[in-house]
C-alpha cells in the first residue's frame, strides 16, 4: 500500500538557521510529490511539487525539495528561516488508482521558530 | 478572485444531529475532494468526485454522505451515525491532468460535537 512518512512530528529551529524537513514515500511507480504548508485553523497551500524531470524543485517563500528515488525521499529545505515559516508541514504523495487521482498525505511535522 | 470557499467556519453539532458542510469552489474544476484532519494523522480522504452526479468513497466514508448536483458545488453532510466527528474538515478542488497537477483548498471547518 501507498504511504507517507515524516518521521519528525516536531521540529524547532531559530530564525536565521536552515530546515530540512524530511519525508520518505512507499509508492511501486513514478511518485508524484507535493509538499504543503497550513498555518492554525488556515487551508493547505502547495509550496511545490514534482512530477518529472529535474530532481531538485524551486517552489514559494524560498523553499526547495530534492526528490532522491534511491533513497526514497523527498525532503524539503530552506537556507536561512523565517519567523513566519512556523506552521505544520505537510508531504504528500499523489495516487492515481480505478480512474481516480487522489493525495495521501504524511502526519504533518509542526515547525516552531524561535527568535 | 477564483478559490474554495468553505462555509460555516466553526460549526458545532449535538449528539444525534446531522449537519452540513459546505463547499462551493469558482475555478471550473471538475474534480473535488472532502479530507478529515486529525491532530497528528495528517489528511485523510472522505469522499472524491470527478464530475457532477458521480462521486467515490474514500478512505473514511462511514457516517458521511456527499453530492454533486452542480459542479460548483460538493457539500458533505456528518450524519449522527459518525461516532467521533470532532475534527477539522478540508474541501479540495484538482485542477490538470496527466503528469502535470494540483490541488487548491478552502479554508476548511472545524466541527465540535457539544
Amino acid at each position: 500500500a501507498q504511504s507517507v512518512t515524516q518521521p519528525d512530528i516536531h521540529i524547532t529551529v531559530s530564525e536565521g538557521a536552515s530546515l530540512e524537513l524530511r519525508c520518505n514515500y512507499s509508492y511501486g511507480a513514478t511518485p508524484y510529490l507535493f509538499w504543503y504548508v497550513q498555518s492554525p485553523g488556515q487551508g493547505l497551500q502547495l509550496l511545490l511539487k514534482y512530477f518529472s524531470g529535474d530532481t531538485l524543485v524551486q517552489g514559494i517563500k524560498g523553499f526547495e525539495a530534492e526528490f532522491k528515488r534511491s533513497q526514497s525521499s523527498f525532503n524539503l529545505r530552506k537556507p536561512s528561516v523565517h519567523w513566519s515559516d512556523a506552521a505544520e508541514y505537510f508531504c504528500a504523495v499523489g495516487r492515481f488508482s480505478g480512474g481516480y487521482n487522489k493525495l495521501i498525505f504524511g502526519a504533518g511535522t509542526r515547525l516552531a521558530v524561535h527568535p | 478572485d477564483g478559490g474554495i470557499t468553505q462555509s460555516p467556519k466553526y460549526l458545532f453539532r449535538k449528539e444525534g444531529q446531522n449537519v452540513t458542510l459546505s463547499c462551493e469552489q469558482n475555478l471550473n474544476h471538475d474534480a473535488m475532494y472532502w479530507y478529515r484532519q486529525d491532530p497528528g494523522q495528517g489528511l485523510r480522504l472522505i469522499y472524491y468526485s470527478q464530475i457532477v452526479n458521480d462521486f467515490q468513497k474514500g478512505d473514511i466514508a462511514e457516517g458521511y454522505s456527499v453530492s454533486r448536483e452542480k459542479k460548483e458545488s460538493f457539500p458533505l453532510t456528518v450524519t449522527s451515525a459518525q461516532k467521533n466527528p470532532t475534527a477539522f474538515y478540508l474541501c479540495a478542488s484538482k485542477q490538470g491532468t496527466g503528469n502535470n497537477y494540483g490541488y487548491t483548498f478552502g479554508s476548511g471547518t472545524r466541527l465540535t460535537v457539544v
